[in-house]
């Protein structure tokens, strides 16, 4: 069955650095997302992706976000300079050609900022 | 904006007990979708049920079952004969409509705990 695969499963970094965050979306889908969940807490809307562009962003999602899908197979969220309170567990989520589709989630990357 | 309130935070019961999560949404669109995710300890979210808001007949899988009122704006799941295996973070959503692109708004999450 196909899946959404995510890498790294764990990242540790220090405070101000780079991270990338990793997804493999399943491959017939033209719909794209990135959520996060600070742990205890709800799962929140980061950003949503499609035919190469931003769709939709929260307000969580300011200028050290970006998000990218270089090679029309992975697709990224880089985090510029991160910060403690970008500590938390990040989704990737990918869909059909349809709005409403069901949205299957990757197993998530948790980055943990020191 | 879209809002979804999930007034239980943790649920405690005893294997084979049932139990229903609450969940009520807000929004102003008249085409959304509603859903239901497991959050086991491993951390994966695990869909479990899309219901448009056209369709307000209520679904039975298995030992899982689903009650959408519109009039009141909830979309309750039921566990019936609770298992050890059902501990795990429900968290309802909305996908709400216009050119969203099928951005889901979460719940808070209910903490189910099934003791054996």
């Amino acid at each position: 069955e196909p899946e959404v695969t995510q890498t790294p499963s764990h990242q540790v970094t220090q405070m101000g650095q780079e991270v990338i965050l990793r997804c493999v979306p399943i491959s017939n889908h033209l719909y794209f997302y990135w959520y996060r969940q600070i742990l205890g807490q709800k799962v929140e809307f980061l950003v949503s992706f499609y035919n190469n562009e931003i769709s939709e962003k929260s307000e969580i999602f300011d200028d050290q976000f970006s998000v990218e899908r270089p090679d029309g197979s992975n697709f990224t969220l880089k985090i510029r300079s991160t910060k403690l309170e970008d500590s938390a567990m990040y989704f990737c989520a990918s869909s059909g050609g349809q709005e409403y589709n069901e949205q299957f989630f990757g197993p998530g990357t948790r980055l943990t900022v020191l | 904006a879209q809002k979804v309130t999930q007034a239980q935070t943790e649920i405690s019961v005893v294997e084979k007990e049932d139990v229903t999560l609450d969940c009520v949404y807000e929004t102003r669109d008249t085409t959304y979708y509603l859903f239901w995710y497991k959050q086991p300890p491993s951390g994966e979210l695990v869909f479990l049920i899309r219901r448009n808001s056209f369709d307000e007949q209520n679904e039975i899988s298995g030992r899982y079952s689903w009650n959408f009122q519109k009039s009141t704006s909830s979309f309750n799941f039921t566990i019936t004969a609770s298992q050890v295996v059902d501990s795990a973070v429900y968290f309802c959503a909305l996908g709400a409509g216009g050119t969203s692109y099928g951005k889901l708004t979460f719940g808070q999450g209910t903490i189910l705990t099934v003791h054996p």
